[in-house]
């Protein structure tokens, strides 16, 4: 286990509704990360945060946002979802401290939104 | 252009063979690094093995080691002595560290360990 959790583990929503998840950090972490995974493909990055600022963003709207808190957990927040928002939902951290320089990302078991 | 490239949807292979996943990556950043995860059914992403992009040896950690060939852009997972529980799917991923902070991922591999 990598001590990052994430949460709730599943859930459904319709076109248009607004949808907010949660992550905490594993211990000493200080920078998450947020990946959108469709079925049957590979993660892909919506925005990174470090010290509650954004400091890195993909290709996504604006209405996929997020936060970061003082304790370095997270959320990240869907407007307005639409029916390809549908996809597992993958929460990572990381350290500016020993493995800064792999960037290695350790995951949560990610939260799977159904847009119907 | 795709940036990571893993040509083999499926793969199948016998408890206690030996096992090759394939990997070409694609930057024309000096200095980057490559990783292997797996995901198992549950979800979560677990790092397997981590190559940077100036070291000169292969990476290895327990039965996977990584063959880095930087000429061809190639990365290969090559995971030793299969056993049932690597039944998953296996993603490559690169970082950029000039450009950016994102983990680029391919769109993976699936590998079924038969008994």
């Amino acid at each position: 286990e990598t001590g990052v959790t994430q949460s709730p583990t599943h859930l459904i929503k319709t076109r248009g509704q607004q949808v907010t998840l949660r992550c905490s950090s594993q211990s000493g972490h200080n920078t998450v990360s947020w990946y959108q995974q469709a079925l049957g493909q590979g993660p892909q990055f919506i925005f990174q945060y470090y010290r509650e600022e954004e400091n890195g963003r993909g290709n996504f709207p604006p209405r996929f946002s997020g936060l970061q808190f003082p304790n370095y957990s997270s959320e990240l927040n869907v407007n307005a979802l639409e029916l390809d928002d549908s996809a597992l939902y993958l929460c990572a951290s990381s350290t500016t401290g020993v493995n800064a320089n792999t960037g290695e990302l350790f995951f949560g078991e990610g939260s799977r939104l159904t847009v119907l | 252009a795709q940036k990571i490239t893993q040509t083999q949807p499926g793969m199948f292979v016998q408890e206690k063979e030996a096992v090759t996943l394939d990997c070409t990556y694609d930057t024309s950043d000096p200095s980057y690094g490559l990783f292997w995860y797996k995901q198992p059914s549950s979800g979560e992403m677990i790092f397997l093995i981590y190559q940077g992009s100036y070291d000169q040896q292969n990476a290895t950690e327990g039965r996977y080691s990584l063959n880095f060939q930087k000429a061809r852009k190639s990365a290969n997972l090559v995971i030793s002595a299969s056993q049932l529980g690597d039944s998953a799917m296996y993603f490559c991923a690169m970082r950029e560290y000039q450009g950016g902070t994102a983990l680029i991922f391919g769109k993976g591999t699936t590998l079924s360990v038969s008994s």
